[in-house]
């Protein structure tokens, strides 16, 4: 079926870059993307990639897609203690409607 | 400005009542969707609505119910027959059910049982 997996918990210094990671299993993906969520907070979309590119940039933000390994990664450059939140990976499901598949949420701690 | 509103921002649950989340948006968006997080989880789906007077079950769907009489309003009832419904509750919209759709969250509902 359908899952999506990623580490619960990363913590960097402020100013190092931080590297989130995130496998999925539905190799029909179209979309994959990366939603921040603050503490009580709904979720924002931070990006997203289309499953025919390897590489998106967004300022602070690459996003690497590996289709053959279904491994996504989205790396921060010069983590600030604002990027403090919890990233949830998400894949397109299958279904015909608009269904994403999230993962369990990376917890990312920023510390000085 | 546009957005999602939901509220209560906290709601407490008496054993065997019904409870009702608000859902509005002023996105003008055809297709609305409940989600459910608890911690160390993803977010999983319990209702999503396409269009007005219309909706479908999601992957767990029992022990909710919903309703869409409006465009702006998805409103959703946890029942006495959720037996677990302390959770973080989300209701997210998009422009259509299409694929390429990106989702628009609220801020949530946090709902605890008393």
């Amino acid at each position: 079926g359908e899952d999506v997996e990623q580490s619960l918990f990363l913590s960097v210094r402020e100013g190092d870059s931080s590297v989130i990671n995130c496998t999925y299993t539905d190799s029909s993906s179209t979309y994959l993307y990366w939603y921040k969520q603050e503490p009580g907070a709904g979720l924002q979309l931070l990006t997203y990639i289309f499953s025919n590119m390897d590489m998106k940039q967004d300022q602070r933000l690459t996003v690497l897609l590996n289709k053959k390994d279904k491994h996504l990664s989205l790396r921060i450059a010069d983590t600030q203690t604002g990027d403090s939140a919890i990233y949830f990976c998400a894949e397109r499901g299958s279904g015909g409607y608009n269904k994403l598949i999230f993962g369990a949420g990376t917890r990312l701690a920023v510390h000085p | 400005d546009g957005g999602i509103t939901q509220s209560p921002k906290y709601l407490f649950r008496k054993e065997g009542q019904n409870v009702t989340l608000s859902c509005e948006q002023n996105l003008n968006h055809d297709a609305m969707y409940w989600y459910r997080q608890d911690p160390g989880q993803g977010l999983r789906l319990i209702y999503y609505s396409q269009i007005v007077n219309d909706f479908q079950k999601g992957d767990i769907a029992e022990g909710y119910s919903v309703s869409r009489e409006k465009k702006e309003s998805f409103p959703l009832t946890v029942t006495s027959a959720q037996k677990n419904p302390t959770a973080f509750y989300l209701c997210a919209s998009s422009i259509g059910a299409l694929s390429r759709e990106k989702l628009f969250f609220g801020s949530g509902t946090q709902l605890s049982v008393l």
